[in-house]
């Protein structure tokens, strides 16, 4: 399995708090990204970097921010946590190189937040 | 750009019949496209991926997924379903910035 964790693996909080989720990788991939999932919707993009401080908004972005200082490291950070937001995060990193080979991606185990 | 349509939410089969899982893919050049598999309350894990090497790809646990760029079409099968098959199905195509775009996905029943 690639080496990914994330922390925490549960999380309960209230309406309005920060709340800040890590992925960690020992795979040295460059490209590193964030979703949510959600019943019928499938994993749906919130940011993604393709670099140290290199970052982009994926399609469900607002409320949410990112930074990675280390190339093993990805953060997502919930600056006023809403219940909308309650669901499963998943990490995932990808190689990203050039070559032919589509390469895919690999997750992490995922983080269920709960917003009340 | 890119996107995904799986075309059932939910499939139900009984062991030792057939799997078809359908997805279509929308995409302006040759697509990266990929099947993952996720067991309740697990992570997601690949099953297969289309490399353009060959139009028929085979993937882990009996899986196939065929290629078809006349139908814009990346159908998973198996050719007989078991117990431990009954899971979330994901189509998956990725684009030349490296951004991958998920199906809603196909929830696997398998009856005994």
């Amino acid at each position: 399995d690639a080496g990914i964790t994330q922390s925490p693996r549960h999380k309960v909080t209230e309406t309005g708090t920060p709340v800040t989720l890590r992925c960690h990788q020992t795979e040295n991939h460059r490209y590193m990204y964030w979703y949510r999932q959600d019943p019928g919707h499938g994993l749906r993009l919130i940011h993604y970097s393709y670099g140290v401080k290199d970052t982009d908004k994926g399609e469900v972005s607002d409320g949410y921010s990112v930074s990675r200082s280390k190339t093993e490291d990805f953060l997502l950070t919930l600056e006023s946590a809403t219940s909308s937001q309650t669901s499963v995060y998943f990490c995932a990193i990808s190689e990203g190189t050039t070559s032919a080979t589509f390469n895919e991606q690999f997750f992490g185990p995922g983080t269920r937040l709960t917003v009340l | 750009a890119q996107s995904v349509t799986q075309l059932d939410s939910h499939v139900s089969v009984s062991e030792g019949t057939p799997v078809l899982l359908r997805c279509n893919y929308s995409s302006s050049y040759s697509p990266s496209l990929f099947w993952y598999v996720q067991h309740p309350n697990k992570g997601l894990q690949l099953l297969l991926k289309y490399t353009s090497a060959a139009t028929l790809v085979k993937g882990i646990n009996g899986f196939e997924a065929e290629f078809k760029k006349s139908e814009t079409s990346f159908h998973l099968t198996k050719p007989s379903a078991h117990m431990s098959d009954a899971a979330e199905y994901f189509c998956v195509v990725r684009n030349t910035g490296n951004q991958f775009y998920f199906g809603t996905g196909t929830s696997l029943t398998v009856i005994p």
